[in-house]
């Protein structure tokens, strides 16, 4: 069956730390891969979106690797602050559906 | 200016009602969608219009009927509510329907059945 999976438990990091935020996924072959911030009582926003034939994306302080052979992608802060903490999303595409993992809730500590 | 409204923000209502959700967005995007936000967090697509042109219809309940007056508008209208459609739904809004440039999303609306 088709999965994403994201790490259900929050990460908590210190302030100024890397955080950094996985999604796995089985049984798709996704062109697209996005990731999302979403707080609560909000809509998700889109933050990223990386191809598959791209390794990495970066954007200020934020990188996405996308790893098709591993069906993985990585979601890294750098010089995290007490404003990202946030409930990050990653999606992928499948025929022009995106479908959305769970989220992992990231705490950062000042 | 809010990019994708969605009215109402909160929707209370009894079982076997009949309610409809409304979104608008003022982005000129040509692509629309529906997504239900489960308890667990879970989005998960329902339906998406290609200007005004339902291309996605995801396995939904009958009783669940969107419609897009026009590219700009993208209304939920549900029937005989049932106890198990209690949900977050978010409307989000796109520039073609691969989405390169990602989705903008409402802020939502949080739906109780009792």
């Amino acid at each position: 069956s088709q999965k994403i999976e994201q790490n259900s438990e929050a990460l908590n990091i210190q302030e100024g730390k890397t955080a950094t935020l996985t999604c796995n996924y089985t049984n798709y072959s996704p062109a697209y891969l996005q990731w999302y911030r979403q707080d609560p009582g909000r809509g998700p926003v889109f933050l990223l979106l990386i191809r598959e034939n791209e390794k990495e994306k970066r954007k200020e302080r934020l990188k996405v690797t996308f790893d098709t052979t591993l069906k993985q992608s990585l979601f890294h802060i750098t010089a995290s602050q007490p404003a990202d903490s946030a409930t990050y999303l990653c999606a992928l595409d499948n025929f022009n559906k995106f479908y959305f993992g769970s989220g992992t809730k990231l705490n950062v500590k000042p | 200016d809010t990019a994708v409204s969605q009215t109402p923000k909160y929707l209370v209502t009894q079982m076997g009602n009949d309610k409809s959700i409304k979104c608008e967005q003022n982005l000129g995007h040509d692509t629309m969608y529906w997504y239900k936000q489960d308890s667990k967090k879970f989005l998960k697509i329902m339906f998406s219009y290609n200007n005004k042109e339902l291309i996605i219809n995801e396995t939904v309940p009958n009783r669940f009927s969107p419609k897009s007056p026009d590219k700009a508008h993208l209304n939920l209208h549900i029937n005989s509510l049932e106890l198990g459609d209690s949900a977050v739904y978010f409307c989000a809004s796109s520039q073609g329907a691969q989405a390169s440039y990602g989705y903008t999303f409402g802020s939502g609306t949080r739906l109780t059945v009792v």
